[in-house]
């Protein structure tokens, strides 16, 4: 069966350090992935998503960046955090293209910018 | 921009009654909708999905869809303290759209 994980958990950075942030598929090939974002009182932001290796599509315009250097592991990075980069960035994945079936989430990661 | 709104609650219902979420959309487009489950500092789970008009059982839970209307719903029968979560409504387009979700609490 497909399992997705995503670390750390829960991560305190200050503002203007760097961020990295992986998540890794098992079980599947493949897979499009996707990076959201879930800030307090608001709903989930679709920021990356990618349908291949090396092939990224950017939702929102903002310090963050997406890599997938290998098929099944999804990276989120910044180069210098804001404090409005708060948040719950959880990774999911789906075997088709689009979103026809839904996707599955992982177990996500909460950043606290200070 | 597509949108899909859901009333944010808390939608607060006793336990053994049914616990009725609603959603409504923009997207004429739309093929497939889901609802998921979200406890709280948790990620979100899928619950339900639907993709015709009319309604989907599963369990305790029903899914009701209305293409004409643009409005989706989940109905939760016998609800149970464990119910209490927020839940997502989602909407496809190129990539799934969320609502913001509703806070259903079950009180004992």
């Amino acid at each position: 069966s497909q399992t997705i994980h995503q670390w750390p958990a829960t991560l305190v950075q200050p503002v203007g350090s760097p961020l990295s942030l992986e998540c890794t598929v098992e079980g599947t090939s493949n897979p499009n992935l996707y990076w959201y974002r879930q800030a307090a009182g608001r709903g989930l932001q679709l920021l990356f998503y990618s349908v291949g290796i090396g092939q990224i599509s950017s939702e929102v315009p903002q310090n963050l960046s997406a890599s997938r250097p290998q098929d099944r592991q999804f990276i989120l990075s910044s180069k210098k955090l804001l404090l409005s980069d708060s948040g719950f960035y959880l990774c999911a994945w789906s075997l088709l293209e689009g979103s026809f079936y839904g996707y599955t989430f992982g177990s996500g990661t909460r950043l606290t910018v200070v | 921009q597509k949108e899909v709104e859901q009333n944010s609650g808390p939608l607060s219902v006793p336990e053994g009654a049914i616990a009725s979420l609603n959603c409504t959309y923009s997207d004429r487009v739309s093929q497939s909708f889901f609802w998921y489950r979200q406890y709280s500092g948790k990620s979100p789970e899928l619950i339900m999905s639907i993709y015709s008009n009319g309604d989907k059982e599963d369990g305790r839970f029903t899914a009701q869809l209305n293409k004409a209307s643009q409005y989706v719903s989940l109905l939760i029968r016998d609800s149970q303290p464990s119910d209490s979560a927020t839940y997502l409504c989602a909407v496809s387009g190129y990539a799934l759209n969320f609502g913001k979700g509703t806070s259903l609490l079950v009180t004992p």
